[in-house]
């Protein structure tokens, strides 16, 4: 497709449980980012790949999150034994990763921890 | 810690009228970029700034780049009900190779008809 797709695009699970969403960036973008976002509010930077280096993850909030990008084009962020406080709306983006870091969504995957 | 601030967080206007929102810094940023995003969608790239003092148009929707590059303006002029959202904006620090962008907290626009 055209653009980055992401899947499932709504996930209710139960506490404890562990998740899995997927991100599929747009073909030959080199950079790729999870971002999560609470009702109404900003993007909170979870982690960023950027072609074969080590991903920076300084954004992932505990070590409950973990993400993997595959061959370097999909990812997948893992979210182990879920908590309400999960519950947000994530989101992946990507990006040329040229002279301008302009970044291109998905439509988000919205998370609920019952 | 870089941050940009948005201001206002929330604005609501009928439609006809004009509106400015600010993204302010103490931070210098090598290039500034601004995002619409609608309920259920991802934020959508409109312009990207990079020269000091730059100035860009998109049909009503003009955006400056503050001279030293710590701050943007967006102006919204007739504001239409299609141009309700949430607007972000993100710059892209001068040092260092890491790519991430530092991110506002948004300014949430309503246009009333």
């Amino acid at each position: 497709g055209a653009g980055v797709s992401q899947s499932p695009s709504n996930k209710v699970t139960e506490k404890g449980k562990d998740v899995e969403l997927r991100c599929d960036p747009i073909s030959g973008h080199t950079a790729l980012y999870w971002y999560r976002q609470s009702l109404g509010q900003g993007l909170e930077f979870l982690i960023y790949f950027q072609g074969n280096s080590a991903p920076d993850k300084s954004g992932l909030p505990s070590d409950r999150f973990s993400a993997e990008r595959t061959g370097g084009s999909v990812s997948t962020l893992t979210i182990q034994r879920t908590q309400q406080e999960d519950s947000a709306v994530y989101l992946c983006a990507s990006s040329l990763a040229g002279l301008s870091n302009e970044q291109y969504f998905g439509p988000g995957t919205r998370l609920t921890v019952t | 810690t870089q941050l940009l601030e948005q201001s206002p967080q929330f604005l609501s206007i009928q439609e006809g009228e004009n509106l400015t929102v600010y993204c302010n810094s103490s931070s210098v940023f090598s290039s500034l970029q601004w995002y619409r995003q609608e309920p259920g969608e991802g934020p959508v790239l409109l312009v990207t700034v990079v020269t000091g003092g730059e100035v860009k148009k998109l049909k009503r929707l003009t955006f400056q780049f503050g001279d030293a590059r710590k701050d943007s303006s967006l102006h919204i002029t007739a504001a239409q009900p299609g141009d309700t959202g949430l607007y972000l904006c993100a710059g892209e620090s001068s040092a260092g190779n890491n790519r991430k962008l530092i991110w506002g907290l948004g300014t949430s626009l309503a246009v009333n008809p």
